[in-house]
Protein backbone atom coordinates (compact mmCIF):
# COMPACT_ATOMS: atom_id res chain seq x y z
CA UNK A 1 0.00 0.00 0.00
CA UNK A 2 1.25 3.63 -0.66
CA UNK A 3 1.69 6.07 2.36
CA UNK A 4 3.21 8.46 3.57
CA UNK A 5 4.72 8.93 7.65
CA UNK A 6 6.23 11.77 8.99
CA UNK A 7 8.28 11.36 11.93
CA UNK A 8 7.43 14.57 13.78
CA UNK A 9 3.92 16.24 14.08
CA UNK A 10 5.89 18.86 16.36
CA UNK A 11 9.58 20.21 15.66
CA UNK A 12 10.91 23.43 17.49
CA UNK A 13 14.13 25.16 16.45
CA UNK A 14 15.71 28.70 17.44
CA UNK A 15 15.85 30.92 15.45
CA UNK A 16 19.31 30.79 12.82
CA UNK A 17 19.88 27.08 13.56
CA UNK A 18 19.27 24.06 11.18
CA UNK A 19 15.89 22.67 10.55
CA UNK A 20 15.41 18.67 10.21
CA UNK A 21 11.53 17.77 9.17
CA UNK A 22 11.17 13.64 8.38
CA UNK A 23 9.47 11.68 5.95
CA UNK A 24 9.26 8.44 4.59
CA UNK A 25 7.48 6.63 2.65
CA UNK A 26 5.92 3.48 0.91
CA UNK A 27 5.37 3.58 -2.87
CA UNK A 28 5.45 0.34 -5.07
CA UNK A 29 6.19 2.94 -8.05
CA UNK A 30 8.76 5.27 -8.62
CA UNK A 31 6.90 8.24 -7.01
CA UNK A 32 6.70 12.06 -7.57
CA UNK A 33 7.52 13.77 -3.76
CA UNK A 34 6.37 16.96 -2.96
CA UNK A 35 7.06 19.27 0.11
CA UNK A 36 4.39 21.94 0.78
CA UNK A 37 3.96 24.37 3.82
CA UNK A 38 0.95 25.83 5.10
CA UNK A 39 1.18 29.20 6.95
CA UNK A 40 -2.09 29.94 9.45
CA UNK A 41 -5.16 30.20 7.67
CA UNK A 42 -3.57 30.16 4.74
CA UNK A 43 -3.85 27.62 1.46
CA UNK A 44 -0.70 25.33 0.95
CA UNK A 45 2.19 26.46 -1.36
CA UNK A 46 4.56 24.26 -2.55
CA UNK A 47 7.97 24.19 -1.42
CA UNK A 48 9.75 21.56 -3.97
CA UNK A 49 9.36 18.57 -5.74
CA UNK A 50 11.39 15.75 -6.71
CA UNK A 51 10.46 13.70 -10.03
CA UNK A 52 13.34 11.34 -11.22
CA UNK A 53 15.36 13.50 -11.66
CA UNK A 54 18.37 14.98 -9.27
CA UNK A 55 17.95 13.47 -5.75
CA UNK A 56 18.72 16.87 -4.38
CA UNK A 57 16.43 18.70 -4.49
CA UNK A 58 16.31 22.52 -4.53
CA UNK A 59 13.17 24.68 -2.96
CA UNK A 60 12.44 28.26 -2.14
CA UNK A 61 12.89 30.42 0.54
CA UNK A 62 16.34 28.17 0.87
CA UNK A 63 14.50 24.87 1.87
CA UNK A 64 16.12 21.34 0.66
CA UNK A 65 15.38 18.13 0.26
CA UNK A 66 17.35 14.59 -0.62
CA UNK A 67 15.18 11.43 -2.42
CA UNK A 68 16.99 8.64 -0.49
CA UNK A 69 15.41 5.36 -2.24
CA UNK A 70 17.45 3.13 0.10
CA UNK A 71 15.75 4.38 2.80
CA UNK A 72 12.37 5.68 0.85
CA UNK A 73 12.80 8.64 2.86
CA UNK A 74 12.47 12.60 1.33
CA UNK A 75 14.15 14.64 4.69
CA UNK A 76 13.50 18.06 4.52
CA UNK A 77 16.19 20.66 5.66
CA UNK A 78 16.89 24.47 6.02
CA UNK A 79 20.94 25.39 6.83
CA UNK A 80 19.10 28.33 9.12
CA UNK A 81 15.86 28.81 10.20
CA UNK A 82 14.20 32.03 10.24
CA UNK A 83 10.88 33.41 12.26
CA UNK A 84 8.65 33.63 9.09
CA UNK A 85 9.21 29.45 8.74
CA UNK A 86 7.56 28.48 11.27
CA UNK A 87 3.98 27.23 9.52
CA UNK A 88 2.81 23.33 8.81
CA UNK A 89 4.60 21.09 6.52
CA UNK A 90 3.42 18.37 4.51
CA UNK A 91 4.98 15.84 2.80
CA UNK A 92 2.87 14.31 -0.20
CA UNK A 93 4.07 11.19 -2.43
CA UNK A 94 2.37 10.94 -6.03
CA UNK A 95 2.61 6.99 -6.59
CA UNK A 96 2.03 6.95 -10.10
CA UNK A 97 -1.56 7.48 -10.06
CA UNK A 98 -3.73 10.36 -9.99
CA UNK A 99 -4.39 10.52 -5.85
CA UNK A 100 -2.02 12.24 -4.12
CA UNK A 101 -1.04 11.14 -0.39
CA UNK A 102 -0.23 13.31 2.00
CA UNK A 103 1.04 12.93 5.89
CA UNK A 104 -0.10 14.20 8.53
CA UNK A 105 1.96 17.39 8.77
CA UNK A 106 4.56 18.83 10.77
CA UNK A 107 4.46 22.14 12.81
CA UNK A 108 7.83 23.71 12.93
CA UNK A 109 8.05 25.97 15.58
CA UNK A 110 10.73 28.81 15.64
CA UNK A 111 11.78 30.42 19.00
CA UNK A 112 13.36 33.64 19.17
CA UNK B 1 -3.03 34.04 -13.64
CA UNK B 2 -5.28 33.96 -10.78
CA UNK B 3 -4.76 30.27 -10.63
CA UNK B 4 -7.38 28.50 -8.27
CA UNK B 5 -10.14 30.48 -6.96
CA UNK B 6 -12.70 29.39 -4.58
CA UNK B 7 -15.85 31.42 -3.15
CA UNK B 8 -16.81 31.91 -0.69
CA UNK B 9 -14.02 32.47 1.78
CA UNK B 10 -15.88 31.68 4.74
CA UNK B 11 -19.55 30.51 5.23
CA UNK B 12 -21.99 29.44 8.38
CA UNK B 13 -24.52 26.75 8.07
CA UNK B 14 -27.27 25.86 10.04
CA UNK B 15 -28.12 21.25 10.09
CA UNK B 16 -29.68 20.14 7.11
CA UNK B 17 -29.12 23.57 4.47
CA UNK B 18 -27.12 22.99 1.56
CA UNK B 19 -24.46 25.34 -0.29
CA UNK B 20 -22.25 24.78 -3.66
CA UNK B 21 -18.66 25.81 -3.19
CA UNK B 22 -17.28 26.69 -5.60
CA UNK B 23 -13.50 26.10 -7.51
CA UNK B 24 -12.20 27.64 -10.82
CA UNK B 25 -8.84 27.40 -11.91
CA UNK B 26 -7.48 28.91 -15.50
CA UNK B 27 -4.44 26.94 -16.00
CA UNK B 28 -6.51 24.32 -18.19
CA UNK B 29 -5.67 21.62 -15.92
CA UNK B 30 -7.46 18.02 -16.30
CA UNK B 31 -7.19 17.17 -13.11
CA UNK B 32 -9.32 19.03 -10.36
CA UNK B 33 -9.50 17.97 -6.82
CA UNK B 34 -11.32 18.78 -3.56
CA UNK B 35 -10.00 18.11 0.11
CA UNK B 36 -11.07 18.82 3.39
CA UNK B 37 -8.67 19.63 6.49
CA UNK B 38 -10.01 19.10 9.36
CA UNK B 39 -8.17 21.30 12.80
CA UNK B 40 -4.77 19.74 13.25
CA UNK B 41 -4.92 16.88 10.84
CA UNK B 42 -3.64 16.66 6.70
CA UNK B 43 -5.88 16.56 4.08
CA UNK B 44 -8.47 14.12 3.28
CA UNK B 45 -9.51 13.60 -0.84
CA UNK B 46 -13.59 14.33 -0.99
CA UNK B 47 -13.53 14.05 -4.57
CA UNK B 48 -11.62 13.82 -7.77
CA UNK B 49 -11.74 14.62 -12.10
CA UNK B 50 -9.40 13.81 -14.27
CA UNK B 51 -11.39 15.69 -16.77
CA UNK B 52 -14.56 17.44 -18.16
CA UNK B 53 -17.61 15.00 -17.53
CA UNK B 54 -15.03 12.20 -15.18
CA UNK B 55 -15.49 12.55 -11.16
CA UNK B 56 -14.58 10.33 -8.93
CA UNK B 57 -15.15 9.37 -5.54
CA UNK B 58 -11.69 9.70 -2.34
CA UNK B 59 -11.04 8.98 0.75
CA UNK B 60 -14.46 10.75 2.22
CA UNK B 61 -17.28 10.81 -0.34
CA UNK B 62 -20.46 10.27 1.84
CA UNK B 63 -22.06 13.99 2.40
CA UNK B 64 -20.78 15.57 -0.60
CA UNK B 65 -21.76 15.60 -4.24
CA UNK B 66 -19.62 17.03 -7.73
CA UNK B 67 -19.80 17.80 -11.10
CA UNK B 68 -17.03 18.74 -13.82
CA UNK B 69 -19.52 20.35 -16.80
CA UNK B 70 -16.10 22.36 -17.91
CA UNK B 71 -12.13 22.34 -17.33
CA UNK B 72 -12.37 25.34 -15.42
CA UNK B 73 -14.86 24.45 -12.96
CA UNK B 74 -14.97 21.98 -10.34
CA UNK B 75 -18.12 22.64 -7.63
CA UNK B 76 -18.62 20.88 -4.05
CA UNK B 77 -22.06 20.22 -3.27
CA UNK B 78 -23.02 19.69 0.55
CA UNK B 79 -26.91 18.50 0.28
CA UNK B 80 -27.94 17.97 3.70
CA UNK B 81 -24.77 20.14 6.00
CA UNK B 82 -23.63 18.39 9.02
CA UNK B 83 -21.81 19.49 12.01
CA UNK B 84 -19.34 16.44 11.03
CA UNK B 85 -18.73 18.61 8.01
CA UNK B 86 -16.96 21.41 9.75
CA UNK B 87 -14.24 22.02 7.98
CA UNK B 88 -11.62 24.25 5.74
CA UNK B 89 -11.80 23.00 2.47
CA UNK B 90 -9.13 23.05 -0.27
CA UNK B 91 -9.68 22.67 -4.13
CA UNK B 92 -6.40 22.01 -6.06
CA UNK B 93 -5.94 21.46 -9.66
CA UNK B 94 -2.86 19.80 -11.42
CA UNK B 95 -1.95 19.29 -15.49
CA UNK B 96 -1.45 15.63 -14.76
CA UNK B 97 0.14 13.05 -12.98
CA UNK B 98 3.74 12.78 -15.02
CA UNK B 99 6.09 14.84 -17.47
CA UNK B 100 6.95 17.91 -14.82
CA UNK B 101 2.88 18.52 -14.62
CA UNK B 102 2.32 17.29 -11.12
CA UNK B 103 2.21 19.96 -8.93
CA UNK B 104 -1.07 20.39 -7.67
CA UNK B 105 -2.17 24.24 -6.83
CA UNK B 106 -4.15 25.16 -4.23
CA UNK B 107 -7.15 27.91 -3.28
CA UNK B 108 -7.13 29.99 -0.52
CA UNK B 109 -9.83 27.52 1.09
CA UNK B 110 -13.18 27.64 2.24
CA UNK B 111 -13.79 27.89 5.90
CA UNK B 112 -17.12 25.96 6.45
CA UNK B 113 -18.82 26.10 10.03
CA UNK B 114 -21.70 23.96 10.84
CA UNK B 115 -24.12 24.62 13.74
Amino acid sequence: AQSVTQLDSHVSVSEGTPVLLRCNYSSSYSPSLFWYVQHPNKGLQLLLKYTSAATLVKGINGFEAEFKKSETSFHLTKPSAHMSDAAEYFCVVLPGTYKYIFGTGTRLKVLA
Amino acid sequence: NAGVTQTPKFRILKIGQSMTLQCTQDMNHNYMYWYRQDPGMGLKLIYYSVGAGITDKGEVPNGYNVSRSTTEDFPLRLELAAPSQTSVYFCASSGGTSGGQETQYFGPGTRLLVL
